[in-house]
């Protein structure tokens, strides 16, 4: 079974412009998490998707936002860049489907992640 | 809200010795999951382990176990015989039961295992 793909690896942009990274789960997963990774701070949540519909936010503002298609492809997209948000974008999937313990094992499956460069 | 925290930012330990890694959280939710990650340098996050909430019994995935306080609200991981291949960065996290996966993190443990 293929991995969870992340793309592009590694971009660099500058400030105000925006950046859309890509995400593909493993085949079957239908549930796809994006995370902020940065030193010192761990790993942030910005949200969750399942079955194209967004079933949790973290608190990250609005610049921030995320779709997903119908075949569980993802995207998250970053809009007016600020230096704040060079970081390491992880997406993971799982197979999310019901609570824990009824199907959904709570296992992430991560991608290597989108390294973005704000300068 | 939910936190996790880890107050061990960097630790070595030795070939084939024992390491123990320290979490708390906090939480006002009586049913939930916690976990360990591990982060090998330039590689995917990975599941080390898993403990549920209502199970009293410690988990324990071949050389990893865990120490699970509910009351303290403590979470440790233990390795051991320490390999060369656990050099990772290690994330504590924290998981609601309930439908949908929103995990919180810790900021990590950097462990070294030194030959």
């Amino acid at each position: 079974k293929a991995g969870v793909t992340q793309t592009p690896r590694y971009l660099i942009k500058t400030r105000g412009q925006q950046v859309t990274l890509s995400c593909s789960p493993i085949s079957g997963h239908r549930s796809v998490s994006w995370y902020q990774q940065t030193p010192g701070q761990g790993l942030q949540f910005l949200f969750e998707y399942f079955s194209e519909t967004q079933r949790n936010k973290g608190n990250f503002p609005g610049r921030f936002s995320g779709r997903q298609f119908s075949n569980s492809r993802s995207e998250m997209n970053v809009s007016t860049l600020e230096l704040g948000d060079s970081a390491l974008y992880l997406c993971a999937s799982s197979n999310g489907i019901g609570a824990v313990g009824l199907g959904n094992t709570g296992e992430l499956f991560f991608g290597e992640g989108s390294r973005l460069t704000v300068l | 809200a939910q936190t996790v925290t880890q107050s061990q930012p960097e630790m070595s330990v030795q070939e084939a010795e024992t390491v123990t890694l320290s979490c708390t959280y906090d939480t006002s939710e009586s049913n939930y999951y916690l976990f360990w990650y591990k982060q090998p340098p330039s590689r995917q996050m990975i599941l080390v382990i898993r403990q549920e909430a209502y199970k009293q019994q410690n988990a324990t995935e071949n050389r990893f176990s865990v120490n699970f306080q509910k009351a303290a609200k403590s979470f440790s991981l233990k390795i051991s015989d320490s390999q060369l291949g656990d050099t990772a960065m290690y994330f504590c996290a924290f998981m609601k039961a309930r439908l949908g996966n929103q995990f919180y993190f810790g900021t990590g443990t950097s462990l070294t295992v030194i030959p």
